[in-house]
């Protein structure tokens, strides 16, 4: 069974900071993950997919990264914002089309 | 990307009565699924809404505590049946598109 982990579960960081989140994954054989933000009480919202064949997606200050054989994804957030500070969720889905989601890391961006 | 809206936004409940949560996709949608997700957890897949047919339920929920219904590709149906305080919990409706999940904003459901 997928089991995917977060970590750290929250950070804080300055505003203007270059962060990392990490996602890991138990299971390589995957089809594709994606990376969600959630702010508080709300839905979520996508933003990014990485297909299983492929190794990062960017969109504006964000890069994801996927590294498969090491079942490992990273969300890299440029010059953070306060307008950054929510959770954010990585969930990968697998051959069978079932989706695993980590516990988030809840992210703080001070002014 | 798709737009997923959901009715009620949120709601309070009294124990033991049923409460609907309504969701609506913007066009169709391969797939659509119902999640809950408890105060400080991450989503739990609660079923798969199946047009026309029987929704298929994850481990540990049934269709008597949870009815689904999807009469069409773009509108589906939760209840939260004979409700306890357990059940408070923000439910999300979801659906696939182009091999991408989107998700509606949630319905925040407290019950008393």
């Amino acid at each position: 069974k997928q089991e995917v982990t977060q970590i750290p579960a929250a950070l804080s960081v300055p505003e203007g900071e270059n962060l990392v989140l990490n996602c890991s994954f138990t299971d390589s054989a995957i089809y594709n993950l994606q990376w969600f933000r959630q702010d508080p009480g709300k839905g979520l919202t996508s933003l990014l997919l990485i297909q299983s064949s492929q190794r990062e997606q960017t969109s504006g200050r964000l890069n994801a990264s996927l590294d498969k054989s090491s079942g490992r994804s990273t969300l890299y957030i440029a010059a953070s914002q306060p307008g950054d500070s929510a959770t954010y969720l990585c969930a990968v889905r697998d051959n069978n089309n079932d989706m695993r989601f980590g516990a988030g890391t809840r992210l703080t961006v001070k002014p | 990307s798709a737009v997923i809206s959901q009715k009620p936004s949120r709601d309070i409940c009294q124990r033991g009565t049923s409460l609907t949560i309504q969701c609506q996709v913007d066009s169709q949608v391969t797939m659509m699924f119902w999640y809950r997700q408890q105060p400080g957890q991450s989503l739990t897949l609660i079923a798969t809404a199946n047009q026309g047919s029987e929704a298929t339920y994850e481990s540990g929920f049934v269709i008597d505590k949870f009815p689904i219904s999807r009469p069409n590709l773009t509108f589906s149906t939760l209840t939260v049946s004979n409700m306890s305080p357990e059940d408070s919990s923000i439910y999300l409706c979801s659906g696939d598109r182009s091999l991408a999940q989107f998700f509606g904003p949630g319905t925040r459901l407290t019950v008393l």
